[in-house]
């Protein structure tokens, strides 16, 4: 079974901080992605990303930047966490670039609340 | 913007009835999925019809797919507890070169509550 972890389920932070989340998936993955969801506008395209060091700005960039170093591997980074930030991060993956988009498979979502 | 809109917002039956939730898109797409959310978790695949298909089961769900009015459904049949989640419909545009973007689209969702 595929399996996309996320490294944290809940995370509190001060205005300010930097914020690291980090995922990893374990199928060798070509695609990789970052959502927010946030109550009443559904998921939101972050970025996303189709081979290593390789990225594609989704929707909603601001605010944000990633990291794929490792196949495996694709981080989200708040330079400076905002409390408009606050709210479920999921990643996700899929298989093939190229082709029409296929079936993803997401992590457990990571909670962030920024105070 | 968003490609997909989930109509209803919300949903409650009983156990036993069929649940029927609808999604509209604006744009030519290459196929249409449905994802599944239980409370406070990741979003699991249930199903992907493409451009080319009118209908599709598997299991306990039909989806049906008409690209001329721009919209999909997705039935449960006889629906049980275990059925309450949210349910999202996402698309994967056709681009001006007439493939993929490579990325799904993801509408607001329907919440469905199952009563026992």
């Amino acid at each position: 079974d595929v399996k996309v972890t996320q490294s944290s389920r809940y995370l509190v932070k001060r205005t300010g901080e930097k914020v690291f989340l980090e995922c990893v998936q374990d199928m060798d993955h070509e695609n990789m992605f970052w959502y927010r969801q946030d109550p009443g506008l559904g998921l939101r395209l972050i970025y996303f990303s189709y081979d290593v060091k390789m990225k594609e700005k989704g929707d909603i960039p601001e605010g944000y930047s990633v990291s794929r170093e490792k196949k495996e591997r694709f981080s989200l980074i708040l330079e400076s966490a905002s409390t408009n930030q606050t709210s479920m991060y999921l990643c996700a993956s899929s298989l093939l670039f190229g082709l029409p988009a296929g079936e993803l498979f997401f992590g457990e979502g990571s909670r962030l609340t920024v105070l | 913007s968003q490609q997909g809109e989930e109509d209803p917002q919300a949903l409650s039956i009983q156990e036993g009835e069929n649940a029927t939730m609808n999604c509209s898109y604006k744009t030519s797409i290459n196929n249409l999925q449905w994802y599944r959310q239980n409370s406070g978790r990741g979003l699991v695949h249930l199903i992907l019809i493409r451009s080319n298909e009118r209908e599709k089961h598997s299991g306990r769900l039909r989806v049906t797919l008409d690209t001329s009015k721009k919209s999909s459904s997705l039935l449960i049949t006889a629906s049980r507890a275990a059925d309450t989640a949210s349910y999202f419909c996402a698309t994967d545009a056709v681009n001006a070169g007439g493939t993929s973007y490579g990325k799904l689209t993801f509408g607001q969702g329907t919440i469905l509550t199952v009563h026992p």
